[in-house]
């Protein structure tokens, strides 16, 4: 079975704070992804990574940055976390060229 | 740009037949998903259809796809309290791998 782990399943932080956000999966999946659901949106892509080191810009970039050192890893940061990033972080991981997207559990970050 | 649209709310009675239903934009996505997303878990695929057939049916499940109107749906036969939960419609965009996905259908069954 594919297990896609997310680091904590509930975070609270302050504005301005650096936050961090990890994902770690076990099926040598080449492709990861990082979206935020909220309610009456559905998911949001944010960042993909095709591969290590690799990755690309999804649809609402503003505010994050990723970084993919490691094939399992794949990390979201908040480079400086505010109250409009208040959210459910999902994070899915993918086998190139096979259709079924995996995912975590999530993460329910508040910011105050 | 691409888009993807479903209704927020459908509530059924146990046993009912439930259908969830989706529009979508590009006439080149390749395939469309659902996935079913319980409360406090991650989503999980239910089932999908390439775009060239229109209907594929799992069990409970019957998924009808109409290309020329772009709409998909997904009936639940039979519809239990277990399958209580957010369904997402979701459509793939060429070979990038990403997903467009809908605002989420919440389906409350009814004993």
């Amino acid at each position: 079975d594919v297990k896609v782990t997310q680091s904590s399943r509930y975070l609270v932080k302050r504005t301005g704070e650096k936050v961090f956000l990890e994902c770690v999966q076990d099926m040598d999946h080449e492709n990861m992804f990082w979206y935020r659901q909220d309610p009456g949106l559905g998911l949001r892509l944010i960042y993909f990574s095709y591969d290590v080191k690799m990755k690309e810009k999804g649809d609402i970039p503003e505010g994050y940055s990723v970084s993919r050192e490691k094939k399992e890893r794949f990390s979201l940061i908040l480079e400086s976390a505010s109250t409009n990033q208040t959210s459910m972080y999902l994070c899915a991981s993918r086998r190139q060229g096979i259709n079924e997207q995996f995912f975590g559990p999530g993460t329910r970050l508040t910011v105050l | 740009g691409e888009d993807v649209e479903q209704s927020l709310f459908l509530s059924v009675r146990e046993g009912d037949s439930s259908v969830i239903n989706c529009t979508y934009t590009d006439s080149s996505s390749t395939y469309l998903y659902w996935y079913k997303q319980e409360p406090g878990a991650g989503l999980q695929l239910l089932t999908y259809i390439f775009s060239n057939m229109d209907m594929k049916q799992d069990q409970r499940l019957t998924v009808l796809l109409n290309k020329k109107d772009k709409h998909l749906s997904l009936r639940i036969a039979d519809t239990q309290t277990g399958d209580s939960a957010i369904y997402f419609c979701a459509e793939s965009i060429g070979n990038t791998g990403k997903l467009i996905f809908g605002q989420g259908t919440t389906l409350q069954v009814k004993p």
